[in-house]
């Protein structure tokens, strides 16, 4: 079945550097979304890109669509505490009405 | 304001009970989900529900069940049959229009 793989599984990072986290599927997407989960939190929806090669950003956050529609990634640039979390991707594929989760990276920003 | 209410946020139960998780959504969203997530872990699907009065399992729906005989609710019970049910549950929802899933913010659930 389809598979969502997200890498690396953790990342330490300095604040103010700069994180990325990739996500990849097994089958071609119809669309991705992206999640950030608080620690001890819930999950937050973030964004969903569609379009082969899309590129959004929020703020310090962008987000990139592979032009394959199989792969996904999301930097942060100048990271801050508050942007400590797992942040997951969530791939979609045609005919299905449900989401595949990634496996999430957590992310820990020290000060 | 609109959203998804779990209940309880702590649950224990003894090992063999029979418990069933709340799941109350007012933003008119057509489907509904309960996924389950483990330490350190992504989140896995446990059943979903697309209209009122029909559900579909999902990856781990093995001592699981579900119901969904009102659009705003979808309660899980998680059964004596479940090998491992201690875990973090969230319940979440979506409409083809809203874009992403708005999650619940879950229920612990410890078995002893």
């Amino acid at each position: 079945g389809q598979q969502v793989m997200q890498i690396p599984q953790y990342q330490h990072v300095q604040e103010g550097e700069d994180f990325t986290t990739y996500c990849n599927s097994s089958t071609t997407l119809s669309n991705i979304q992206w999640y950030k989960q608080r620690p001890g939190g819930h999950p937050v929806f973030l964004i969903q890109l569609v379009k082969s090669g899309e590129v959004k950003k929020q703020k310090r956050l962008t987000f990139q669509f592979g032009e394959a529609k199989k792969n996904s990634s999301l930097h942060i640039t100048a990271t801050q505490t508050t942007d400590v979390g797992t942040y997951f991707c969530a791939g979609h594929s045609s005919g299905t009405y449900k989401y595949i989760f990634g496996t999430g990276t957590r992310l820990k920003v020290l000060a | 304001d609109g959203g998804i209410t779990q209940s309880p946020k702590y649950l224990f139960r003894k090992e063999g009970q029979n418990v069933t998780l709340s799941c109350e959504q007012n933003l008119n969203h057509d489907a509904m989900y309960w996924y389950r997530q483990d330490p350190g872990q992504g989140l896995r699907l446990i059943y979903y529900s697309q209209i009122v009065n029909d559900f579909q399992k999902g990856d781990i729906a093995e001592g699981y069940s579900v119901s969904r005989e009102k659009k705003e609710s979808f309660p899980l019970t998680v059964t004596s049959a479940q090998k491992n049910p201690t875990a973090f549950y969230l319940c979440a929802s979506s409409s083809r229009q809203a874009g992403g899933y708005t999650f619940g913010s879950g229920t612990r659930l410890t078995v002893v």
